[in-house]
Parts: structure tokens; sequence; C-alpha cells
């Protein structure tokens, strides 16, 4: 079975400073991996994702992840944060033919 | 521009009364999703279908929750009778392939009063 752990609901930071988002998961087998980013009223976006190959993973609108298989790790990050990057963000888990198990979600605030 | 296909994308009834919400996949697709989002319980998969064949239902309950895909165009997720407990924001997912990325509809947003 596999599962998807978010520390930390809520995540605030000023405009500008590093946003780091924290997911842990649990696989018995090789995991994919991702993030989503939902915006207020709208459904999931696909911000990156790992499958195999390159451990550090580049998404969209400036964030990566990087995947440390000894920490169970796929903690999101972006360098300098920006006001419109304000919205929940997802870690999924998806291990071979089971389906794609989301986390509980953080909420990120950016303030100005 | 492919995208997930929702509709309604709000709607409001009464308890007891049958709700339908439907979702058109992207084209090509073969996996769907259907997920329930909640701000107590987050989001919770419902079923997922691939090839148009039920593969995981686990999540959802079965005296009032039925999801089917009449064809690789359309898929259903019905609710029949309504309660105040399923008011949540319904969202379908659409892939290519078992580990791939999901692509997500904007959702419909069920008020069951």
């Amino acid at each position: 079975a596999q599962s998807v752990t978010q520390l930390g609901s809520h995540v605030s930071v000023s405009e500008g400073a590093l946003v780091l988002l924290r997911c842990n998961y649990s696989s018995s087998v090789p995991p994919y991996l991702f993030w989503y980013v939902q915006y207020p009223n709208q459904g999931l976006q696909l911000l990156l994702k790992y499958t195999t190959g390159a451990t550090l993973v580049k998404g969209i609108n400036g964030f990566e992840a990087e995947f440390k298989k000894s920490e169970t790790s796929f903690h999101l990050t972006k360098p300098s944060a920006h006001m419109s990057d304000a919205a929940e963000y997802f870690c999924a888990v998806q291990t071979g033919a089971n389906n794609l198990f989301f986390g509980t979600g953080t909420r990120l605030t950016v303030i100005p | 521009d492919a995208r997930v296909t929702q509709t309604p994308r709000h709607k409001v009834t009464e308890m007891g009364q049958e709700v339908t919400m439907r979702c058109q996949p992207i084209l090509g697709h073969n996996t769907v999703f259907w997920y329930r989002q909640t701000m107590m319980q987050g989001l919770e998969l419902l079923a997922y279908f691939r090839n148009r064949a039920p593969l995981d239902d686990s999540g959802m309950p079965k005296d009032r929750f039925s999801a089917e895909m009449p064809d690789a165009t359309l898929a259903t997720l019905k609710i029949q009778p309504s309660e105040p407990r399923d008011s949540a924001v319904y969202f379908c997912a659409s892939g290519w392939d078992q580990r791939t990325e999901a692509f997500f509809g904007q959702g419909t947003r069920l008020t069951v009063v």
C-alpha cells in the first residue's frame, strides 16, 4: 500500500523568500511522484512529476522537487516566492497498477 | 486546447433527489478518476476506470453512489438518494495510462440541502 504525508497544512512565506513544502511517501515499489497546484475554484494542475531518471525535477512557475529515496521524500521548493504562488499544493503518489493517491494538501500564503 | 470537461459546474439539490454529474475525458485518454474534495477529508478517490472498465471503486459508498462509462467520451457519477453530507466538490480526471499524470476538470460543486 502507498500513502502520502504532507507536513504542515498551512505555510506562510514572505514575497521573495524560499518556498519549501514537504512531502513524504510510503511505497513498497518504486513510486511515481507528483506535485499539483490548486487555485481557488479551480481543478488541480500538474506542477511537476518524477518517474525515473534524474532525481531533481523542474516544473512550471520556477518550482522544483527532489526525489530522495533514502528519505522517502519529495519536497517542493522555489527560490523566491511570488504573490501568484498563493494556492493549495498537493503531493501525490502512484505505484504499479494502483491509483493516484493525494496528500492532504498544504495551503501556501505569500505575505507582501 | 484539450481539457477535461465537467458538467454541471454547480448543483444545488434537495435531500433525497438524484444527482448526476458528467465528465468528458480528454480524447484518447484511457483512464478516468473520480475524486471528492471536502475541507475535512481532502481529496478522496471514489472510482477509477481504465479502458472504460471499473478497476477500483472501493472509496465509493455503494448504497447510493454509482459510476459508469457508457462510452469512451463520457463518464458519469450518480448519487441516489443524495444527502447533505454529500455536499462537496467532485472532480473528474483523465490520463493515458496507469502511471502518468492525471488531468483534472474544473469540478462540480454539489450542495445538498
